[in-house]
C-alpha cells in the first residue's frame, strides 16, 4: 500500500508561476525524498529532507517538512516548461523500513 | 559513466512465456531494487538487494525471481508472464540504506 500520497493529482500552470504540490503520510518516517519524472523516463532524484529538518532548498525548489501534521510540500518557482513533469514524494518509514512512492502529481507548464 | 542502464527498452510477451530483465550500474551502489509502475499506483518495490549474493522480497514479489551473481548487476526474473505483469519496470541502485536512488531508463513490458 502507498505510504505518501501527492495533492493534486495534477495541476496546470504558466510558465513563471510558482508550482506547489503536497505529500502527506501515515506513519513516523526517517526522510521523505522527491523525484521527478519525465514522460517515458526513469525517475531522478530532487531532494531529500531528514525527519529532524523543516525545510530545504536546492535551486528554484524549495520542500518542508512538517512531521507533527505528517505532510511535505514541494515548491517550485518561476516555473519553465521544461519542469513539466510527474514529481513523486517518497517517504523511508521506520516500520517498512524501504522507499515507498505515492502516485504523483501531473505537472504541465505552458509557456 | 552510465550510471543505470536497463535492457531491453521494450518486449511483447505471450501469456506463459518467460523473460529475463538486466540492469547493470557502474557506481558501486551495494543497494538495488526492481520496481513496477502501473498508472495511478506509483512505483510499487518487487524485490531488492543489499550486496552481491542477496536478495530479499519487496511489496509486490509473487510471481517474480530476482539474482545478483554480481555487484553491478540484478537480473529480473518473469518464469510465466500473466497479463497482470503488463507494466514498466525500473530498476534503480543506492549507495546507502534509505537514501537517494539512481533510476535506470525503464523495460515497458506488455503481456497478451
Amino acid at each position: 500500500s502507498q505510504q505518501g500520497e501527492e495533492d493534486p493529482q495534477a495541476l496546470s500552470i504558466q510558465e513563471g508561476e510558482n508550482a506547489t504540490m503536497n505529500c502527506s503520510y501515515k506513519t513516523s518516517i526517517n526522510n521523505l525524498q522527491w523525484y521527478r519524472q519525465n514522460s517515458g523516463r526513469g525517475l531522478v532524484h530532487l531532494i531529500l529532507i531528514r525527519s529532524n529538518e523543516r525545510e530545504k532548498h536546492s535551486g528554484r525548489l524549495r520542500v518542508t517538512l512538517d512531521t507533527s501534521k505528517k505532510s511535505s510540500s514541494l515548491l517550485i518557482t518561476a516555473s519553465r516548461a521544461a519542469d513539466t513533469a510527474s514529481y513523486f514524494c517518497a517517504t523511508l518509514s521506520d516500520s517498512w523500513g524501504k522507499l515507498q512512492f505515492g502516485a504523483g502529481t501531473q505537472v504541465v507548464v505552458t509557456p | 559513466n552510465a550510471g543505470v542502464t536497463q535492457t531491453p527498452k521494450f518486449r511483447v510477451l505471450k501469456t506463459g512465456q518467460s523473460m529475463t530483465l538486466l540492469c547493470a550500474q557502474d557506481m558501486n551502489h551495494e543497494y538495488m531494487y526492481w520496481y513496477r509502475q502501473d498508472p495511478g499506483m506509483g512505483l510499487r518495490l518487487i524485490h531488492y538487494s543489499v550486496g552481491e549474493g542477496t536478495t530479499a522480497k519487496g511489496e509486490v514479489p509473487d510471481g517474480y525471481n530476482v539474482s545478483r551473481l554480481k555487484k553491478q548487476n540484478f537480473l529480473l526474473g518473469l518464469e510465466s508472464a500473466a497479463p497482470s505483469q503488463t507494466s514498466v519496470y525500473f530498476c534503480a541502485s543506492s549507495y546507502d540504506y534509505g537514501g537517494t536512488q539512481y533510476f535506470g531508463p525503464g523495460t515497458r513490458l506488455l503481456v497478451l
